[in-house]
């Protein structure tokens, strides 16, 4: 089956803790999106990629790294610096970056801090 | 003021009742238009994706988009317990900024 692939589903923070956040797909989709959704603010991007080993900053990625080192992953690091980590995070893909293709989502990956 | 506005409802129906949902934009920009339905605990789900003005149907489902009064909707016919989800309207620019609504919930009761 053709899809996106997010794990762990649920995830536990301690404070000064990095935690990464996995992210795969095997549509063969060119470009990945990482978004954050929190209660009544809708989806916040936070870093996309179009191409391997290249990314750029959405709309809220302090706090946040990425990697694209394949064209089928693209991890996302919460690290420490990130003081409000708590949130829904969710991996997207599309068939071209830069065009109109619709996003297709993973069923993310909660975060919640102990 | 945000470029697209989604009523976060919540929106309550009864089984069978027809259900529209509604997003404005103030962007003249946007040229695609897609509804997502996202389950509770689940990633959006894309149900319909156009880009012209006018309705496209597709099973119980119609979009329907009118460029010049930067307005979409979303309506279900035949409305089902298992369409109870929170919906989004999502918009791509012709340069290929993507934006999201806010999402409604919908519960249809039996």
């Amino acid at each position: 089956d053709g899809g996106i692939t997010q794990s762990p589903k649920y995830l536990f923070r301690k404070e000064g803790q990095n935690v990464t956040l996995s992210c795969e797909q095997n549509l063969n989709h060119d470009a990945m999106y990482w978004y954050r959704q929190d209660p009544g603010q809708g989806l916040r991007l936070i870093y996309y990629s179009q191409i391997v080993n290249d990314f750029q900053k959405g709309d809220i990625a302090e706090g946040y790294s990425v990697s694209r080192e394949k064209k089928e992953s693209f991890p996302l690091t919460v690290t420490s610096a990130q003081k409000n980590p708590t949130a829904f995070y969710l991996c997207a893909s599309s068939n071209e970056g830069s065009s109109n293709q619709p996003q297709h989502f993973g069923d993310g990956t909660r975060l919640s801090i102990l | 003021q945000k470029e697209v506005e989604q009523d976060p409802g919540p929106l309550s129906v009864p089984e069978g009742a027809i259900v529209s949902l509604n997003c404005t934009y103030s962007n003249s920009a946007f040229q695609y238009f897609m509804w997502y339905r996202q389950y509770s605990r689940k990633g959006p789900e894309l149900l319909m994706y156009t880009y012209s003005s006018g309705n496209k149907e597709d099973g119980r489902f119609t979009a329907q988009v009118d460029k010049s009064s930067k307005y979409i909707s979303l309506f279900i016919r035949d409305s089902q317990p298992s369409d109870s989800a929170t919906y989004l309207c999502a918009m791509i620019t012709s340069y290929g900024k993507l934006t999201f609504g806010q999402g409604t919930i919908l519960t249809v009761h039996p």
